[in-house]
């Protein structure tokens, strides 16, 4: 079946423009997640969806980021007012449900869109 | 804030060697998970430790959760070329608001050599 998938693949732009970045979940997943990844890095959690809410915003890195999911299934990851530090690969997963403290829920990735902010 | 340390960051062998990557922190973690990340693609869950002391092997891959769930190794025995990528490890929290949340190690770079 179809994995996770996320458009743009790239996206240059310059400082101070607004970018969306867009999630389609794998089809029938409730819990959808955002991180950020520097190059060569480890993941930066940002958010997390179960459904349409967003319990938990606190790692977003500024009131520039916000992120919406509606139909419980596409979700968009807006930045406004770029920066060069926002250059990074945004990655998008989706569980079956919310991930549980044994790990079940395992988190599917999509490949991620490159963000550079010129 | 919870982190996880996980070293080395950058590993360059030759093939058939072995090797070990180390994830640390001081804070317990419910399970521990592992995942491996090639260039363009998102990472793939190898493998989640659920109990402290656990050791868990996949082909030349070997797991083990810290007997206090706060540190895991990965041992790869006689590396092949085909196991180069990054190796993440991802702590596995607990409750509360952080329910789902994975924090991720900074990850280890492996190039195997052929």
């Amino acid at each position: 079946g179809a994995g996770v998938s996320q458009s743009p693949s790239n996206k240059v732009t310059e400082k101070g423009k607004d970018v969306e970045l867009r999630c389609d979940p794998i089809s029938g997943h409730t819990a959808l997640y955002w991180y950020r990844q520097s190059l060569g890095q480890g993941l930066e959690f940002l958010i997390y969806f179960q459904g349409n809410s967003a319990p938990d915003k606190s790692g977003l890195p500024s009131d520039r980021f916000s992120a919406e999911r509606t139909g419980g299934s596409v979700s968009t990851l807006t930045i406004q007012r770029t920066q060069q530090e926002d250059s990074a690969v945004y990655l998008c997963a989706s569980s079956l449900a919310l991930a549980g403290p044994r790990g079940g829920n395992t988190q599917y990735f999509g490949p991620g869109t490159r963000l550079t902010v010129l | 804030t919870q982190l996880l340390e996980q070293s080395p960051q950058f590993l360059s062998i030759q093939e058939g060697e072995n090797l070990t990557v180390y994830c640390n922190s001081s804070s317990v973690f419910s399970s521990l998970q592992w995942y491996r990340q090639e260039p363009g693609e998102g990472p793939v869950l190898l493998v989640t430790v659920v109990t402290g002391g656990e050791v868990k092997k996949l082909k030349r891959l070997t797991f083990q959760f810290g007997d206090a769930r706060k540190d895991s190794s990965l041992h790869i025995t006689a590396a092949q070329p085909g196991d180069t990528g990054l190796y993440l490890c991802a702590g596995v929290n607990a409750g509360g608001t952080s329910y789902g949340k994975l924090t991720f190690g900074q990850g280890t770079i492996l190039t195997v050599h052929p």
